[in-house]
């Protein structure tokens, strides 16, 4: 049972306009979510977090949105870049758990066009 | 601050045989995690370390999957007796637990692949 869903495999976007990639959640002890970023051959490297008491957190050019009723949350990439072009995981964990797990979700492939 | 180093980057190994991956986290990182990702998912769980401490393994981890981290340092992972299942990319995260986020850092990982 996929708790963290990432529902489009890849996205294309245009180089300069905005990426928004979409991540969907069932577990509502969610309480705080991230956003890996992956290139080839390389580990995934953390790119920006949200706890569930705010609904938006920005850095630089990633924000990401988080709507706890929908159980929904987005990242948002302004402008797009070429060295965006990666896959993108959305991931959450329980805040009260001790051990910090984070579930994944299947990762969306984001393509820059020039 | 080097980052997560894992080794070997790759390894090829026959169905039947151990192998053994190693870990070095973040110098200062209490906690160490091992995910297991396959080709088209998001990386799973394995288990999990606090200090020298092995607190949690999912049910991922058969019993020829075994973990240690002796000093609370580096970790490895053997995998007794591979199976062609096994072939994945064994990826290795550590976090401090003080802050109060929970942000892993992740190593590059080592790709195994069982012929």
């Amino acid at each position: 049972d996929q708790q963290v869903k990432q529902n489009s495999p890849s996205l294309s976007v245009q180089e300069g306009r905005i990426s928004i990639l979409n991540c969907d959640y069932t577990n509502s002890m969610f309480d705080y979510f991230l956003w890996y970023k992956k290139y080839p051959a390389e580990g995934p490297t953390f790119l920006i977090s949200i706890s569930s008491i705010k609904d938006k957190n920005e850095d630089g050019r990633f924000t990401v949105f988080l709507n706890k009723s929908a159980k929904h949350l987005s990242l948002h990439i302004v402008p797009s870049q070429p060295g965006d072009s990666a896959v993108y995981f959305c991931a959450a964990s329980e805040g009260r758990r001790r051990d910090d797990k984070i579930i994944f979700g299947k990762g969306t492939r984001l393509h820059i066009l020039p | 601050d080097t980052g997560v180093s894992q080794d070997p980057r790759h390894k090829i190994t026959k169905r039947g045989q151990n192998v053994t991956f190693r870990c070095d986290p973040i110098s200062e990182h209490n906690r160490l995690y091992w995910y297991r990702q396959t080709l088209g998912q998001g990386p799973e769980f394995l288990t999990y370390f606090q200090n020298e401490a092995q607190l949690e393994k999912s049910r991922l981890l058969s019993d020829r999957f075994s973990a240690e981290r002796p000093k609370g340092s580096f970790s490895t992972l053997e995998i007794q007796r591979t199976e062609q299942g096994d072939s994945a990319m064994y990826l290795c995260a550590s976090s401090f637990s003080g802050t109060g986020l929970h942000e892993q850092y992740f190593g590059p990982g080592t790709r195994l692949t069982v012929t």
